[in-house]
């Protein structure tokens, strides 16, 4: 059975760093591309960017560009999503979604609730 | 910079037909954006209903159908039912592999 498991809610402050993560399991974790996905407080789903494990090849939506930094750890199965210093706005449902050949986000994770709030 | 256009909301009448679009504020939609669909529920993970433009997700109901419909990517609901009041959104896959979310459409059955 395919699973992608998230890490847990985060409250952080603002300039705070944070890295969440997304284990995959019940596949070949290297041969799928995992994308993030943010969720604002009562708005829609945006598409942030992609990784696939196999090589590490990223690409990232131009909103989300210098913004997140997407890696991933494939001895462990695990994709990450990361800031380096976090700001109020960042505050939002984080999900990891496995994408199909046919460009569709076929598996999704529970979602990491991120809060920002000094 | 190019924005996924849908419905913000609609209505359906329990037992009707509704049919949600997905376009582009420059250009029309085409197989080749390989058209996708998401119902998601308050509190929930999106779940996924149709793949390149009209091939239903494993365990989706017939009742939801993908298609084109002139210049946009189309989701039909046929014979709605109570618990398909969700939010629905599209993703189209714009290249160099970078897709797009649509603003979403929240579907009312009453």
């Amino acid at each position: 059975e395919v699973q992608l498991v998230q890490s847990g809610a985060e409250v952080k402050k603002p300039g705070e760093s944070l890295k969440i993560s997304c284990k995959g399991s019940g596949y070949r974790f290297t041969s799928y591309w995992i994308g993030w996905v943010r969720q604002m407080p009562g708005k829609g789903l945006e598409w942030m960017g992609i990784i696939y494990p196999g090589d590490s090849d990223t690409r990232y939506s131009p909103s989300f560009q210098g913004q997140v930094t997407i890696s991933a750890d494939k001895s462990i199965s695990t994709a990450y999503l990361q800031w380096s210093s976090l700001k109020a706005s960042d505050t939002a449902m984080y999900y990891c979604a496995r994408r199909s050949g046919y460009y569709e986000l076929d598996y999704w994770g529970q979602g990491t609730l991120v809060t920002v709030s000094s | 910079q190019t924005v996924v256009t849908q419905e913000p909301s609609f209505s359906v009448s329990p037992g009707g037909t509704v049919t949600l679009t997905c376009g582009l504020s420059s250009g029309s939609v085409s197989t080749s954006y390989y058209p996708s669909w998401y119902q998601q529920t308050p509190g929930q993970a999106p779940r996924t209903l149709i793949h390149s433009t009209i091939t239903r997700s494993s365990g989706v109901p017939d009742r939801f159908s993908g298609s084109i419909l002139g210049s946009t990517a189309a989701l039909t609901i046929t014979g709605a039912q109570a618990d398909d009041e969700s939010d629905y959104y599209c993703v189209l896959y714009m290249g160099s592999g970078i897709s797009l979310f649509g603003g979403g459409t929240k579907l009312t059955v009453l």
